[in-house]
């Protein structure tokens, strides 16, 4: 059930661009997106919902496509401070609203200058 | 404003001990959880509360954990003869709730049973 994040790890230098791929093999309702740095709390960056939206703020945005149950994260012009590890999180259809979330093991990004 | 807040950061126990983890859910939010993160690991779900009510258990590891929210607000995870395998950061997250909501993740506690 836990969603598969790939890849495992990528190093970019700053102005660089990456993508952080998500898969299921459930069929979803939603994804969300968190940053976790070193020692700190994961933080929000992005919900969506099934529906095969796209979202975005600055230079992050993301996409979900429902029906391959896989999400997609997309970093541009990466910057020193996008560094850290990513997580996808998935809610199954099943449980449609439950704010239960699976995590997959995250994907590391190294931002070098 | 103040984010979730977790206590005690950091935690050693021997293997045997009973410990108490505490969190402070940001103000007003309805939705409180607690999940369990492995070195190099996604956090794990363990249950989740909606105000006082614990509407979902089922991702605690054994009957030796027990989590409260009493009046909907502080939540306490409670871990009886901590073993190895307990070892882990601990974190709580809370949310606006009830659903598609952003969770507000505190800095965890680390637990360390030796």
């Amino acid at each position: 059930q836990q969603p598969v994040q790939s890849p495992q790890a990528v190093i970019l230098r700053e102005g660089e661009d990456a993508v952080i791929n998500c898969s299921s093999s459930k069929a979803l309702y939603s994804v969300h997106w968190y940053r976790q740095k070193h020692g700190e709390a994961p933080v929000f960056l992005m919900i969506l919902l099934k529906g095969g939206e796209q979202k975005g703020h600055d230079k992050i945005s993301a996409s979900f496509n429902e029906k391959k149950q896989q999400s997609s994260l997309y970093l541009t012009a990466s910057q020193l401070s996008y560094s850290g590890t990513y997580f996808c999180g998935t809610e199954p259809s099943t449980q449609g609203g439950s704010e239960k979330l699976v995590f997959g093991k995250g994907m590391k990004l190294t931002v070098n200058p | 404003g103040a984010g979730v807040s977790q206590s005690p950061r950091y935690k050693v126990a021997k293997r045997g001990q009973d410990v108490a983890l505490r969190c402070d859910p940001i103000s007003g939010h309805v939705s409180l959880f607690w999940y369990q993160q492995a070195l190099g690991q996604g956090p794990e779900f363990l249950t989740y509360f909606q105000n006082e009510a614990q509407l979902d258990k089922s991702g605690l590891p054994s009957d030796r954990f027990f989590a409260e929210r009493p009046e909907g607000s502080v939540s306490t995870l409670k871990i009886q003869r901590t073993q190895q395998e307990d070892s882990a950061v601990y974190l709580c997250a809370s949310s606006t709730g009830p659903y598609n909501s952003p969770l507000h993740f505190g800095n965890g506690t680390r637990l360390t049973v030796t």
